[in-house]
């Protein structure tokens, strides 16, 4: 089975500080993504990894960064967290190929608040 | 532009009768429409996807999906509802040309006994 798992399941920090949530999956997947859920917007894709050092933006970049040094690790950085930054993160991980016909699989989230 | 709705927010259906989840799109070229379930304080689970082929699909837990394409929909349906079968559920359809995923605002499913 694909395991992908985050290094936290819910997490406090502060305005202002630095935050790291971290991804990794241990099928081999070139592809993968974090999303931010939140109740009523369904999941938004925050930036998408097709390949190591490979990023794109997805819908609401602003405010994020990513790192993808390792295949199986993708981490979401938040230069300065805000309030507006509370929601839940979720990872997800897919092969390539077939145009998009793999099935994506997620990690059990990271619930992150900020004060 | 590509999109997909789940024109309900809430679904509540007793233990036993059958369930409906309503899900459209809106993409360009062929469609890849998948459906996930999230229980609570949980990542998603994958159910079921449409690629090509049988517009009846069957997935997890005894879920299945028919595709219409004149409709442009993708319902997912259960003959026989359970209590477990309570959360939220999300369809999803393949931005055009890439890996990427557009996710409806999702349904929450509540199965009453």
């Amino acid at each position: 089975d694909v395991k992908v798992t985050q290094s936290s399941r819910y997490l406090v920090k502060r305005t202002g500080e630095k935050v790291f949530l971290e991804c990794v999956q241990d099928m081999d997947h070139e592809n993968m993504f974090w999303y931010r859920q939140d109740p009523g917007l369904g999941l938004r894709l925050i930036y998408f990894s097709y390949d190591v050092k490979m990023k794109e933006k997805g819908d609401i970049p602003e405010g994020y960064s990513v790192s993808r040094e390792k295949k199986e690790r993708f981490s979401l950085i938040l230069e300065s967290a805000s309030t507006n930054q509370t929601s839940m993160y979720l990872c997800a991980s897919s092969p390539p190929g077939l145009a998009g016909a793999h099935e994506q699989f997620f990690g059990p989230g990271t619930r992150l608040t900020v004060l | 532009a590509q999109s997909v709705a789940q024109p309900e927010d809430q679904v509540n259906v007793a233990e036993g009768n059958p369930l409906t989840v309503k899900c459209t799109y809106s993409v360009s070229g062929n469609p890849y429409l998948f459906w996930y379930v999230q229980y609570p304080n949980r990542g998603l689970q994958f159910l079921l996807k449409y690629i090509t082929g049988d517009n009846l699909v069957k997935g997890s837990y005894g879920f299945e999906a028919e595709f219409n394409k004149s409709q442009t929909s993708f319902h997912l349906k259960k003959p026989s509802a359970l209590v477990s079968d309570s959360a939220l559920y999300f369809c999803a359809v393949r931005a055009y040309n890439t890996d990427k995923l557009i996710f409806g605002t999702g349904t929450r499913l509540q199965v009453f006994p």
